[in-house]
């Protein structure tokens, strides 16, 4: 069965600080990849999707970036954080084909003090 | 026209009653619309989906009801309980030639409260 792995599960760092968040998704090949970040209360903003190794479209410009350097892993990052960056980050992945259903990790909880 | 307006944003219903969530869209590309569920601290879970070649799909307690016409679809929760407290997303997308997917365009939410 196929399994989706973010980390770490919450996070706070300073100001002005680098980021990495990594995802990892097992049991499936060639899947879809997704970043999204939900701010407190409000719905889920679409950062990032990959549809293989080094193809990355943003969908918000913003201090964020994000790279595929395999086929099952996905890494949001930030050279430097912004209080603006704060919020709950979520990892999905989706069959390349088929049925569209995304597949969510259970999330990272930024607080960027 | 790529947006999916979610309504209400907050809801508070008593156990045993029904729950209505509403989602309206204007992209009549749009050919698959999932509802997902979201409980605090964790990634949504997809709950139930639809095509538009149904009007209506149930899933035990829970119903999408689909009007094509109004370009309108509804989550309906049946015998509401508290353990159905959460965030609910509907969504939608478009299947792309070839049978690859589009990107979900998600609703805003609806924070669900079920009061015993």
């Amino acid at each position: 069965s196929q399994t989706i792995h973010q980390w770490p599960a919450t996070l706070v760092q300073p100001v002005g600080s680098p980021l990495s968040l990594e995802c990892t998704v097992e049991g499936t090949s060639n899947p879809n990849l997704y970043w999204y970040r939900q701010a407190a209360g409000r719905g889920l903003q679409l950062l990032f999707y990959s549809v293989g190794i080094g193809q990355i479209s943003s969908e918000v410009p913003q201090n964020l970036s994000a790279s595929r350097p395999q086929d099952r892993q996905f890494i949001l990052s930030s050279k430097k954080l912004l209080l603006s960056d704060s919020g709950f980050y979520l990892c999905a992945w989706s069959p390349r084909t088929g049925k569209n259903i995304q597949y969510f990790g259970a999330g990272t909880r930024l607080s960027v003090l | 026209q790529q947006q999916v307006k979610q309504s209400p944003q907050s809801l508070i219903v008593q156990k045993g009653g029904i729950s209505i969530i509403n989602c309206a869209y204007e992209n009549t590309a749009f050919d698959y619309f999932p509802w997902y569920q979201q409980f605090p601290g964790k990634g949504p879970a997809l709950l139930i989906a639809i095509r538009p070649d149904v009007s209506e799909k149930k899933e035990g307690r829970f119903t999408i009801s689909f009007n094509k016409s109004a370009k309108q679809f509804s989550l309906h929760i049946m015998d509401s309980q508290p353990g159905d407290s959460a965030t609910y997303f509907c969504a939608a997308s478009i299947t792309q030639t070839g049978g690859s997917q589009g990107n979900l365009i998600f609703g805003k939410g609806t924070k669900l409260s079920v009061k015993p």
